[in-house]
């Protein structure tokens, strides 16, 4: 157990709706990194926010956004879904934000599975 | 921009068996870590091993052990005494030394049978 837990576990929505999913780091924290995972690939980089403020992002349109809160638990929003949004979702948590140094392991939870109909 | 390539998508191994997962990758920075990770059925992405791109000393973890070749840029993991529990799919990954977000391989499917 890596102490970051994910909710809902599982989440079936239709196209044009709009998701939020969540994920609370471990403990020490203050850093949480979002990937997407499509059935078959490895993980590809969302974004990353460190003390609220979003920290880097990968190669994802703008309908996808995120907010982090003071405890340092964080939220995925998706608007607009589409069916190439069904994926596994990752929330990884780390001590140290992008650039922040060495050494920096990311701690993932289990993962919210998305299904776009 | 890094890449991360996984050749073998699936391999099975005997239970008690060594089996070897292979990955290469592309950058141009000297400085870089190198992950292994297990993904379960469970889905949750578990770190198996890591290697600083520094240090030329192989890596090991109890049954779990690498083979990092830097001027080759390859990266292989070598699984000992494979037990069912093994049973995963395993994640090459890198991240460079200022600590950029992981970049992950497609995955290799590993079957340990009984």
């Amino acid at each position: 157990e890596t102490g970051v837990t994910q909710s809902p576990t599982h989440l079936i929505k239709t196209r044009g709706q709009q998701v939020t999913l969540r994920c609370s780091s471990q403990s020490g924290h203050n850093t949480v990194s979002w990937y997407q995972q499509a059935l078959g690939q490895g993980p590809q980089f969302i974004f990353q926010y460190y003390r609220e403020e979003e920290n880097g992002r990968g190669n994802f349109p703008p309908r996808f956004s995120g907010l982090q809160f003071p405890n340092y638990s964080s939220e995925l929003n998706v608007n607009a879904l589409e069916l190439d949004d069904s994926a596994l979702y990752l929330c990884a948590s780390s001590p140290r934000a992008l650039g922040g140094g060495a050494k920096n392991i990311q701690y993932f939870g289990a993962g919210t599975r998305l299904s776009v109909l | 921009a890094q890449t991360v390539t996984q050749s073998q998508p699936e391999m099975s191994v005997q239970e008690a068996e060594t089996v070897t997962l292979s990955c290469t990758y592309d950058t141009s920075e000297n400085n870089y870590y190198l992950f292994w990770y297990k993904q379960p059925p469970s889905r949750q992405m578990i770190l198996v091993i890591r290697q600083e791109a520094y240090k030329q000393q192989n890596a090991t973890e109890n049954r779990f052990s690498v083979n990092f070749q830097k001027a080759a840029k390859s990266f292989s993991l070598k699984i000992s005494d494979s037990q069912l529990g093994d049973t995963a799919m395993y994640f090459c990954a890198f991240m460079t030394f200022g600590n950029t977000p992981l970049v992950f391989g497609k995955g290799t499917r590993l079957s340990v049978i009984a």
